[in-house]
């Protein structure tokens, strides 16, 4: 079956580690999104990419990095200069732009515990 | 600037009762609406969308949506809830040639027995 799968799905970190959260899709979506997601402020997007060798941050990239080499991966490091990591992170992709089709499909996600 | 507010951040319901979950949205033109649902420690998934045409829009587990543009809404309703139901709910909202939506901060549904 198609889908998203990232891994881990549970991780702990300590503080002033990276971390980094895989996200394979084997659905041929061009573009790939990834979101935090904290109780009571909905979905926030950290990157997006449309395409291979190519992404850009957004609402709120500061202190991850991602990198975009295959059509299937989406890779995101937490790096340690991010400053309230502890989430739960959601991986997706899309078969064109977000807000022209609106279905974005999901992984089943991985939360982060920075202890 | 674009925005989505679900006023409620949950609602109880009991099993077999019908449901209304308000979504209301400010967007200079006709956007593109969507109401999500995920389930405790999992992903989303799209339950319905709107982007043109009849105003009511069905959607898969029995849901529908009715986009109101005078009152920027697009409430989500079921007539009859089962406790399989009980997940929290995200309105987003988009428009064309965007590369991401605009969401809603969710509604957790609690069913009673």
């Amino acid at each position: 079956d198609g889908g998203i799968t990232q891994s881990p799905k549970y991780l702990f970190r300590k503080e002033g580690q990276n971390v980094t959260l895989s996200c394979e899709q084997n659905l041929n979506h061009d573009a790939m999104y990834w979101y935090r997601q904290d109780p009571g402020q909905g979905l926030r997007l950290i990157y997006y990419s449309q395409i291979v060798n190519d992404f850009q941050k957004g609402d709120i990239a500061e202190g991850y990095s991602v990198s975009r080499e295959k059509k299937e991966s989406f890779p995101l490091t937490v790096t340690s200069a991010q400053k309230n990591p502890t989430a739960f992170y959601l991986c997706a992709s899309s078969r064109g732009l977000a807000g022209n089709t609106g279905e974005l499909f999901f992984g089943e996600g991985s939360r982060l515990t920075v202890l | 600037a674009q925005s989505v507010t679900q006023p409620d951040i949950h609602i109880t319901v009991s099993e077999g009762a019908s449901l209304e979950l308000r979504c209301n949205y400010s967007y200079g033109a006709t956007p593109y609406l969507f109401w999500y649902v995920q389930s405790p420690g999992q992903g989303l998934q799209l339950l319905l969308k709107y982007f043109s045409g009849d105003t009511l829009v069905q959607g898969i587990k029995g849901f529908e949506a009715e986009f109101k543009r005078s009152q920027s809404s697009f409430n989500l309703r079921k007539p009859s809830v089962h406790w399989s139901d009980a997940a929290e709910y995200f309105c987003a909202v988009g428009a064309d040639s965007n590369y991401q939506l605009i969401w809603g901060a969710g509604t957790k549904l609690i069913i009673k027995p």
